[in-house]
């Protein structure tokens, strides 16, 4: 359904590192289009994390980092705080259908 | 500071159109992309298709192509999203945003919530 593959959910303790990942294939990731990742808090519109693979926009803390290798793509968390619990989305562009596509996204649970 | 202020909530009967705005406040849309993002109830984001408001020409998603038109006034900074036949798989939030290609996609709509049902 969705052109680039998410785990559904993750979770992980306050204080703990998490990674989402986040896998494409050679017409968008991997050839090579950037990796745009996205934080949605439930009731609220989407918001801009990681931009260009790995670089934060002004105001995004340095807990949060972005890395692409081949075909995927990762957005790591450290320092998990209440706060960062909500929806991540990567999004990338796609050679072969001409535009922009999105992950289905993943769920962040902060136990 | 940019800022995209949408139109309020809708709700529509099945077969007929919404059409919702998207307006640039604290700046202008200049050269930029504006794109249309939907989202149904507990699912992820879905591009509809985007427009350059300057040259005003629109590019669909296939999803979307032949139900969607997006259009856009320069001259109020403000861009348009139609949908037409509405059925109840519409029922959605709609998000406007500024496509900055390799800026990824920023900022936002506080989106537009569009309810189908007879």
């Amino acid at each position: 359904q969705y052109v680039l593959t998410q785990t559904p959910s993750v979770s992980g303790a306050p204080g703990q590192r998490v990674t989402i990942s986040c896998t494409g294939s050679s017409s968008n990731i991997g050839a090579p289009h950037d990796v745009h990742w996205y934080q949605q808090v439930p009731g609220t519109a989407p918001k801009l994390l990681i931009y260009g693979n790995s670089n934060r926009p002004s105001g995004v803390p340095d807990r949060f980092s972005g890395s692409k290798s081949g075909t995927s793509a990762s957005l790591a968390i450290t320092g998990l705080q209440a706060e960062d619990e909500a929806d991540y989305y990567c999004q990338s562009y796609d050679s072969s259908l001409g535009g922009v596509v999105f992950g289905g996204g993943t769920k962040l649970t902060v136990l | 500071q940019l800022q995209l202020v949408q139109s309020g909530a809708e709700v529509k009967r099945p077969g007929s159109s919404v059409k919702v705005s998207c307006k640039a406040s604290g700046g202008t849309f200049r050269g930029y992309t504006i794109m249309w993002v939907r989202q149904a109830p507990g699912q992820g984001l879905e591009c509809m298709g985007r427009i350059i408001p300057i040259i005003g020409v629109p590019d669909y998603s296939q999803n979307f192509q032949g139900r969607v038109t997006i259009t856009a006034d320069k001259s109020t900074s403000t861009a348009y999203m139609e949908l037409s036949s509405l059925r109840s798989e519409d029922t959605a939030m709609y998000y406007c945003t500024r496509d900055l290609a390799d800026h990824g996609l920023d900022p936002w709509g506080q989106g537009t919530l569009v309810t189908v049902s007879s």
